[in-house]
């Protein structure tokens, strides 16, 4: 069985400070790694994802995660938050012998002028 | 290029009345996923289709649900009659390969009264 844990359910950060959101992950093999962002009302938009190779990924709105498999944990990380960064992040993974991707719960993240 | 395109956004309906939900997915794309979002919750999987062949359909309440990708490219989401507990998000996705990154339509959320 796989699970991914997100342990932050809510986090409040200043505009311009740093955020870093927690992902882990429990199975066996190489997992695929995703962070998704969902704004109120719309759909997942993709941020980055993992495969393989470099273990720092650089995504998109200057988000990057970092995968440390001795930790289980794929952490989202950003210098500086716009106002615009405030919404819900989905950690996720999926499994490469069935193609299923499993999603943590969600952090939601309020920015603060 | 166009992104998964679900419609409706927002259908009210009362308890034990029929609905649809019908997607798109991006051009090219194989496999298609239909999920379901409870508030404050990851999507989880109902079914996922490569072409028109449901190959995973076990997290699909069956006696209620049912879907549909009869020519391989859009789909369609049914359910009859419908609870009280089936409001939620149900969000659609689909990807290229087996495995390969999912990419999300805005979702429909789905209110019974």
């Amino acid at each position: 069985a796989q699970s991914v844990t997100q342990p932050d359910i809510h986090i409040t950060v200043s505009e311009g400070a740093s955020l870093e959101l927690r992902c882990n992950y429990s199975y066996g093999a190489t997992p695929y790694l995703f962070w998704y962002v969902q704004s109120p009302g719309q759909g997942l938009q993709l941020l980055l994802k993992y495969f393989s190779g470099d273990t720092l990924v650089q995504g998109i709105k200057g988000f990057e995660a970092e995968f440390k498999r001795s930790q289980s944990s794929f952490n989202l990380r950003k210098p500086s938050v716009h106002w615009s960064d405030a919404a819900e992040y989905f950690c996720a993974v999926i499994r490469s012998n069935d193609y299923k991707l499993s999603f943590g719960a969600g952090t939601t993240v309020t920015v603060r002028a | 290029e166009a992104g998964v395109v679900q419609s409706p956004r927002y259908k009210i309906i009362e308890k034990k009345q029929p609905v649809a939900f019908w997607c798109n997915p991006i051009s090219g794309h194989n496999t298609l996923y239909w999920y379901l979002q409870n508030l404050g919750q990851g999507p989880e999987l109902l079914i996922r289709y490569e072409n028109e062949e449901a190959v995973d359909d076990s997290q699909l309440p069956k006696d209620r649900f049912s879907a549909e990708r009869l020519k391989g490219v859009d789909s369609t989401l049914k359910i009859q009659p419908a609870e009280l507990g089936d409001s939620a998000v149900y969000l659609c996705a689909s990807s290229l390969v087996p495995g390969g990154t999912q990419y999300f339509g805005p979702g429909t959320r789905l209110t019974v009264l």
